[in-house]
């Protein structure tokens, strides 16, 4: 059965400043997701990540993916207020269809 | 742009009544997802379908049934409605084990 670890669960970070949320899965995957959630709004993919070595970036994120280590990072350069939210990964199990998440990681960026 | 739409944002429920709550997609994705999401603990998985008549249970089915009579339409069953299911329900679909695409959530409230 798949678990998706994220940590850590809350972050509070200073404007300008870097960061990085890791994401841990515990069974063989080779696709991993990250959304991203405001208060009150549902679930916005921000990146998909399908090979072993997989990196994107978008802005002030970057994605990565380990799948021999089983991780993923969400890295944060410079972080602005406008990144407060929440974001999530999910992965599939190896061979099936089930997305499951993680549990998120709030994200709050104060000047 | 691909859109998923679920019927309501918000209802409120007794406790003991049969609820339906019916998630759309336009996107002729063969897999569709029922999620509930619940402070700290992440997005959890209720049931998915992968296709038509199909159905797997996910992490957390006690309590819900679904139903997918035609492959755009998802829906999840609430038999007897408990104050314990008042939760944000989510549904999403995806292509096959590609990005999921999600609603804006359905806050149930169990009265």
């Amino acid at each position: 059965e798949l678990k998706v670890e994220q940590n850590p669960l809350f972050l509070s970070m200073q404007e300008g400043k870097n960061y990085t949320i890791y994401c841990n899965y515990s069974t063989t995957s080779d696709r991993l997701y990250w959304y991203r959630q405001d208060p009150g709004k549902s679930l916005e993919s921000l990146f998909v990540l399908l090979s072993n070595g997989a990196v994107k970036q978008e802005g002030r994120l970057m994605a990565s993916l380990d799948t021999k280590a089983r991780l993923s990072t969400l890295h944060i350069t410079a972080a602005v207020h406008d990144l407060s939210a929440t974001y999530f990964c999910a992965s599939f199990p190896y061979n099936t269809d089930k997305l499951i998440f993680g549990t998120g990681t709030r994200l709050q960026v104060f000047p | 742009d691909v859109k998923v739409t679920q019927s309501s944002r918000y209802l409120v429920k007794r406790t003991g009544e049969k609820v339906f709550l019916e998630c759309v997609q336009d996107m002729d994705h063969e897999n569709m997802f029922w999620y509930r999401q619940d402070p700290g603990l992440g997005l959890r998985l209720i049931y998915f379908s992968y296709d038509v008549k199909m159905k797997e249970k996910g992490d957390i089915p006690e309590g819900y049934s679904v139903s997918r009579e035609k492959k755009e339409r998802f829906s999840l069953i609430l038999e007897s409605a408990s104050t314990n299911q008042t939760s944000m329900y989510l549904c999403a679909s995806s292509s096959q084990g590609f990005e999921a695409f999600f609603g804006q959530g359905t806050r149930l409230t169990v009265v």
